[in-house]
């Protein structure tokens, strides 16, 4: 079936720890992205990328990178830089069209212990 | 500025009675998409309804319509007949123009909807 996977769902680090949170489509959507939610909290943009091999900061990208080297792939690394990384952590895509649907993954719980 | 506001932190309905969700949306561009998401407890967000700015009537998918009014720029999500599993938070989401064909989504800060039986 197509859809978005993410993982891991759940993920422990170690502060000074950088960790990759894997996003993963079948879609064939151009456009990737990277969200944060913290608890009660709306969803904020951390980086977009909207081809192969280009990506954009959003909102939040500071302490956090990302690599687009295939379309189906856009992994999230939360770096040591990154002060508060305890959040949730939401990938979606879509195709790049202002009338078509954003499909999210199940999401990624980060817990810095 | 907010692009996207939703003014109810929390909302309390009765099971089987409608209840309206506000948002309203911040933009220039002509060309925009608005979309409603359910997220449960579980986290997953799931896609309700869907209204572009150049639609004239107003979305409605089952229970769920959307009251589109372009010149206040509102996008109220009206949900009929509650049921408990409509306990959740619900996003207010737009995707407008910003140049290149990109189309970033932004998102509402939620509000959290608790259906009493």
């Amino acid at each position: 079936d197509g859809g978005i996977t993410q993982s891991p769902k759940y993920l422990f680090r170690k502060e000074g720890q950088n960790v990759t949170l894997s996003c993963e489509q079948n879609l064939n959507h151009d456009a990737m992205y990277w969200y944060r939610q913290d608890p009660g909290q709306g969803l904020r943009l951390i980086y977009y990328s909207q081809i192969v091999n280009d990506f954009q900061k959003g909102d939040i990208a500071e302490g956090y990178s990302v690599s687009r080297e295939k379309k189906e792939s856009f992994p999230l690394t939360v770096t040591s830089a990154q002060k508060n990384p305890t959040a949730f952590y939401l990938c979606a895509s879509s195709l790049r069209t202002p009338g078509y649907t954003i499909y999210f993954g199940e999401g990624s719980w980060l817990t810095v212990v | 500025a907010q692009k996207i506001t939703q003014t109810q932190p929390g909302m309390f309905v009765q099971e089987k009675e409608a209840v309206t969700l506000d948002c309203t949306y911040d933009t220039s561009d002509q060309s925009y998409g608005l979309f409603w998401y359910k997220q449960p407890s579980s986290g997953e967000m799931i896609f309700l309804i869907y209204q572009g700015s150049y639609d004239e009537q107003n979305a409605t998918e089952g229970r769920y319509s959307l009251n589109f009014q372009k010149a206040r720029k509102s996008a109220n999500l009206v949900i009929s007949a509650s049921q408990l599993g409509d306990s959740a938070m619900y996003f207010c989401a737009m995707r407008e123009g910003l140049g290149g064909g990109s189309y970033i989504p932004t998102f509402g800060r939620g509000t959290s909807l608790i259906v009493h039986p």
